[in-house]
């Protein structure tokens, strides 16, 4: 079946400073796409990017993700972190069907 | 828009007790998903359900029972509640069809403890 691996369960950063969530995934389907969610504190999760083209740069809200079919990657990254970044966030993966496999989860800490 | 409904916001339960969790969306999406949220365990599919009347495993449906007898409402039942079991429940929603990117919708949540 499908795998998402988010290596980092907790990352602190620094108000200003670059951040990276990494995302690596296993699976046997040729056709996917890739989901970040987002969800802040008593929130719901929310979508925050999603891709399925290999190697195109994906945008919103600040941060990006780019599809890495060649390395099974889609890590998240923004060059300047915010107070409000902090929240729990969450890789998934779809393969064809309606099924979506999330990763561990990433709690983003952004300190003053 | 729309909204997902999870009713009830808070539950607490006996051991061994049957318990059931409600969601209600009015996106008219087709296919309505449950999920289990544990810390360091990221989420967890239980029950998923393409349209009215279907069912269909996710990852964790043992200990689980699901109902879509409506497009718009998915209930899920937990048939023996874990002592000291502690968990977050999330009904999600999508359009179906060419699943592709479509996003998924989730509800607040449902938490969960048993005495």
């Amino acid at each position: 079946g499908d795998s998402v691996t988010q290596t980092e369960g907790l990352v602190t950063v620094t108000e200003g400073l670059p951040v990276k969530l990494n995302c690596t995934y296993q699976t046997t389907y040729l056709t996917i796409a890739f989901f970040w969610y987002v969800q802040y504190l008593n929130e719901a999760p929310q979508v925050l990017l999603k891709s399925s083209t290999d190697n195109k740069r994906t945008e919103h809200q600040g941060f990006h993700a780019t599809l890495h079919k060649s390395s099974s990657s889609f890590h998240l990254q923004k060059s300047s972190a915010q107070l409000s970044d902090s929240a729990l966030y969450y890789c998934a993966l779809r393969n064809a069907g309606a099924k979506l496999t999330f990763g561990g989860g990433t709690r983003l800490t952004v300190r003053p | 828009g729309g909204i997902i409904t999870q009713t009830p916001k808070f539950l607490i339960g006996q051991e061994g007790q049957k318990l059931t969790l409600k969601c209600q969306q009015n996106f008219n999406h087709d296919t309505m998903y449950w999920y289990r949220q544990d810390s360091g365990k990221g989420l967890r599919l239980i029950y998923y359900s393409i349209t009215e009347n279907d069912l269909q495993k996710g990852d964790l449906s043992e200990g689980y029972d699901a109902s879509r007898e409506k497009k718009s409402s998915f209930s899920l039942t937990v048939t023996s509640a874990q002592k000291n079991e502690m968990a977050v429940f999330l009904c999600a929603s999508s359009i179906g069809g060419d699943w592709g990117q479509n996003t998924l919708y989730f509800g607040a949540g449902t938490r969960l403890s048993v005495l």
